[in-house]
């Protein structure tokens, strides 16, 4: 089994639905990521948290919601999904700070179709 | 200017060939410096860390040179399973890790 596990694999929905992505890791790590990719714009970092009371905004937060609801489970909604949120979407966990080790443990992915 | 920039390519190689990729980054204060490795269709997984000395894990050499904010990978001796997208990754503030876009490398038989 995947240490870290994402569902839906892909989802296809239509715009204005709300869509809820969920992620569940068995490593341990207390830090715990979203980020989306895009063809010719890469990854880049939605929301993070390092522990279950903490939530912060990244890069990309607008139009997305998360929630900690334990230090295993990681999920990313939206709320009123929209074409442009189009993209593979990916879970990631640390262990501690990335500056030491650098070292992300990716999910294998969702890919989401927001027609 | 981008946080961190990478040529896109893609790097069309034969097998056995040397290939080197760049990234700069825009940050100054970034302190940790990273190679992942995406391979198409796959989530991205740690290649390498570089170091300021520079550092070597067989075929694959890394490189920082910190006044110019300049990072590289060399890889010798490319093989077939080499072809991937490669991910220049730095530091930024509030611990997180930014993303190159990444420089596809595709090596031919």
């Amino acid at each position: 089994d995947a240490d870290v596990t994402q569902t839906p694999r892909n989802r296809i929905t239509k715009t204005g639905k709300r869509i809820m992505l969920e992620c569940s890791q068995t490593k341990g790590h207390d830090r715990m990521y979203w980020y989306r990719q895009d063809p010719g714009l890469g990854l880049r970092l939605i929301y993070y948290s390092f522990d279950v009371k903490d939530i912060n905004k990244g890069e990309i937060s607008d139009g997305y919601s998360v929630s900690r609801q334990a230090q295993a489970k990681f999920s990313l909604s939206l709320e009123s999904a929209i074409p442009n949120q189009t993209a593979l979407y990916f879970c990631a966990t640390s262990s501690f700070g990335t500056g030491v080790t650098g070292e992300l443990f990716f999910g294998e992915g969702s890919r989401l179709t927001v027609l | 200017r981008k946080e961190v920039e990478q040529d896109p390519g893609p790097f069309n190689v034969p097998e056995g060939a040397t290939v080197a990729f760049n990234c700069t980054y825009s940050n100054s204060a970034s302190q940790s410096f990273f190679w992942y490795r995406q391979d198409c269709r796959k989530e991205p997984k740690l290649l390498m860390s570089v170091y300021s000395s520079g550092n070597e894990d067989g075929r694959f050499t890394a490189q920082l040179n910190r006044a110019s904010q300049y990072i590289s990978l060399l890889i010798r001796d490319s093989k077939l399973s080499d072809s991937a997208t490669y991910l220049c990754v730095v530091s930024s503030a509030g611990s997180t890790l930014t993303f190159g876009k990444g420089t596809m490398l595709l090596v031919s038989p």
